[in-house]
């Protein structure tokens, strides 16, 4: 089954606890990104990756950190977790296709809270 | 930075009611896209519509693409309970793809 892989799905932490949600999916995308999602503030993009080795800030990269080693794994880094990092959070992948023209697939999410 | 501003922000209808979202944006886009997401999930794609097209269908979902006055929008036909979820559009500009706030649809039995 296609599917994009999050975990955990659910963390509670504590403030500079680094802490990381991995992000594994099977289709063999080039296209990886992660996002968060806050009341009010939609989807807001954290990083994102064209492929192996290839990685670019999103709209709020500040506090993360992530690595493209391998095709098929897009972990997210918190080295110092604050608590206005609580959020829920998607990794999600996708073809390069045409001029930019992709379909996202989404993970389950991963809430995280940040004491 | 870019996004799609969704309108109504909450939208409740009666099951078999028609529900129309809007979705506007600033700059110049190469495609537009649709998503749902039921409560706390994943977003699932919905349907892509390019910015050379106008209309496109999908089964009860029929979306448009009115690129002069940079807007959108999505008509669900015939409603029901589960499709109560909220509608996110998001703009394809390059490199990114950014989504609005989102519509959040009840459609009550």
């Amino acid at each position: 089954e296609a599917q994009v892989t999050q975990n955990p799905r659910y963390l509670i932490t504590v403030t500079g606890k680094k802490l990381t949600v991995t992000c594994s999916q099977n289709m063999n995308h080039e296209y990886m990104s992660w996002y968060r999602q806050d009341p009010g503030l939609g989807l807001r993009q954290i990083y994102y990756s064209m492929n192996v080795e290839v990685t670019d800030k999103g709209d709020v990269p500040e506090g993360y950190k992530v690595s493209r080693k391998e095709k098929r794994n897009f972990p997210l880094i918190l080295e110092s977790p604050s608590p206005n990092q609580t959020s829920l959070y998607f990794c999600a992948s996708s073809y390069l296709i045409g001029q930019g023209t992709r379909e996202l697939f989404f993970g389950e999410g991963s809430r995280l809270t940040v004491l | 930075s870019q996004q799609g501003e969704e309108d109504p922000q909450a939208l409740s209808i009666q099951e078999g009611e028609n529900a129309t979202m809007n979705c506007s944006y600033k700059t110049s886009i190469n495609n537009l896209q649709w998503y749902r997401q039921n409560s706390g999930r994943g977003l699932v794609h919905l349907i892509l519509i390019r910015s050379n097209e106008r209309e496109k269908h999908s089964g009860r979902l029929r979306v448009t693409l009115d690129t002069s006055k940079k807007s959108s929008s999505l008509l669900i036909t015939a409603s029901r309970a589960a499709d109560t979820a909220s509608y996110f559009c998001a703009k394809d500009a390059g490199n990114m793809l950014t989504f609005g706030g989102g519509t959040r649809l009840m459609v009550k039995p």
